[in-house]
């Protein structure tokens, strides 16, 4: 199965950094990973991709596992703004192909 | 326009009806993705153009589903002789690239419920 793999749902404090995972252990090498959050009623929102190394931005990092078949989005300081769906995909990129697989999602609940 | 637009918002359609739903991708983005969303589940893939070429509708469910972007900007999904579980949103995407190397961009989504 193409999809990824995710906790349905998980909970973190405000202020505290909550690392998220995935699973995509059927992941070709050209695979892209991506990460995007969805607020109710909202289209997803992009947060961040990486293929291989690890990535920085201002919104988050992701941590790739080495044979790629896992990685972890970190928020490093939660905030309420942060409660969302957080999406973790598969942009397949093969031949003619072009597609964001997406998983069922973790649901996660900043607590104040 | 600043972002992906999708119209309409909303759409009530009457079993067997036909419906089209309009997408605004950000202008001079190649990619564009249709996307079905059910309730409670992750979006589900529908078809990919790149620029005014179709090049991937694996995920159409049926022939009653129909996209077309012919200019290579505005695309349209249509959808002949409605049914009750074609009622999901369906949000339309935008990259500027044609590689899993470029951020996509989505609208706000069309909900469709079918009566």
């Amino acid at each position: 199965d193409a999809k990824t793999t995710q906790p349905n749902s998980m909970e973190s404090n405000e202020e505290e950094p909550v690392h998220l995972p995935c699973n995509h252990s059927t992941i070709s090498g050209t695979d892209y990973i991506h990460w995007y959050r969805q607020l109710p009623s909202q289209g997803p929102e992009y947060v961040i991709h990486g293929l291989t190394s690890n990535v920085n931005n201002r919104m988050a990092s992701l941590a790739i596992a080495e044979d790629r078949k896992s990685s972890t989005l970190i928020l490093h300081r939660a905030t309420l703004r942060d409660a969302a769906v957080y999406y973790c995909i598969r942009y397949i990129s093969s031949g003619s192909a072009r597609q964001l697989t997406f998983g069922s999602g973790t649901q996660l609940t900043v607590l104040p | 326009g600043a972002g992906v637009s999708q119209s309409p918002r909303y759409k009530v359609a009457k079993r067997g009806q036909d419906v089209a739903l309009r997408c605004d991708p950000i202008s001079g983005h190649v990619s564009l993705f249709w996307y079905q969303q059910a309730l409670g589940q992750g979006p589900e893939f529908l078809t990919y153009f790149q620029n005014e070429a179709q090049l991937d509708k694996s995920g159409l469910p049926s022939d009653r589903f129909f996209a077309e972007r012919p200019e290579g900007s505005v695309s349209t999904l249509k959808i002949q002789r409605t049914q009750q579980e074609d009622s999901a949103v369906y949000l339309c995407a935008s990259s500027l690239g044609a590689r899993g190397n470029t951020e996509a961009f989505f609208g706000q989504g069309t909900r469709l419920t079918v009566v």
